[in-house]
């Protein structure tokens, strides 16, 4: 299948500064990417979807000055945290869509961020 | 709005058991079903995708169903082993949408 990367897997920051976590598609270049939350025992929350050269559509709650996300090329979208709180401590996962008509999405590894 | 309910939440069963894992929907008008396998701190690895059109897929040991009237999907593990222990997601796309909606899982558990 389609690979999809997310760096950093791990992140731990201080209260108050902005982290940014990347998305990569490394075989194949993907139009559209989603970003999701996902809490403990809980389903995955999609908080946006990201479109090469636009602006992202964010779902509704979701603080888009509080992620700003970046979609600047086929094989590249970034979720950046800003000014972070420990509630924003949490593991988000991105995904990509292959572009067939199958809609089958690959996910990335993930990226656990705790705010301190 | 569509939901998605996973049924059971957790599951613990002896190595070499065949298991289902059930996943429910209340809109039935979706695009495709996916279930995936999430290992702890980990992202998601997809096992097999289901057309709204078709009926099932298999990938060895794998099987799933999908019956889109009733809003249902299981997914059939034989022989189950060790590493198999994982979370089990089960996902639906809308139609003309590719977003998925998620169930929150079932925690599988297979004891040597």
């Amino acid at each position: 299948g389609a690979v999809v990367s997310q760096h950093p897997s791990r992140v731990i920051c201080k209260s108050g500064t902005s982290v940014k976590i990347e998305c990569r598609s490394l075989d194949f270049q993907a139009t559209t990417m989603f970003w999701y939350r996902q809490f403990p025992k809980k389903s995955l929350m999609l908080m946006a979807t990201s479109n090469e050269g636009s602006k992202a559509t964010y779902e509704q709650g979701v603080e888009k000055d509080k992620f700003l996300i970046n979609h600047a090329s086929l094989t590249l979208s970034t979720l950046t945290v800003t000014s972070a709180h420990p509630e924003d401590s949490s593991f988000y996962i991105c995904s990509a869509r292959v572009f067939t008509n199958t809609g089958e999405l690959f996910f990335g590894e993930g990226s656990r961020l705790t705010v301190l | 709005k569509q939901e998605v309910t996973q049924i059971p939440a957790a599951l613990s069963v002896p190595e070499g058991e065949n298991l289902v894992l059930n996943c429910s929907f209340t809109d039935s008008a979706i695009y495709n079903l996916q279930w995936f396998r999430q290992d702890p701190g980990k992202g998601l690895t997809s096992l097999l995708l289901i057309q709204s059109s078709q009926r099932e897929q298999t990938s060895g040991r794998l099987n799933a169903s999908l019956d889109k009237s009733s809003g249902r999907s299981t997914l059939y593990i034989a022989a189950s082993q060790p590493g198999d222990s994982a979370t089990y997601l089960c996902a639906v796309s809308g139609a003309g949408s590719y977003q998925l909606t998620f169930g929150k899982g079932t925690k599988l558990s297979v004891i040597p």
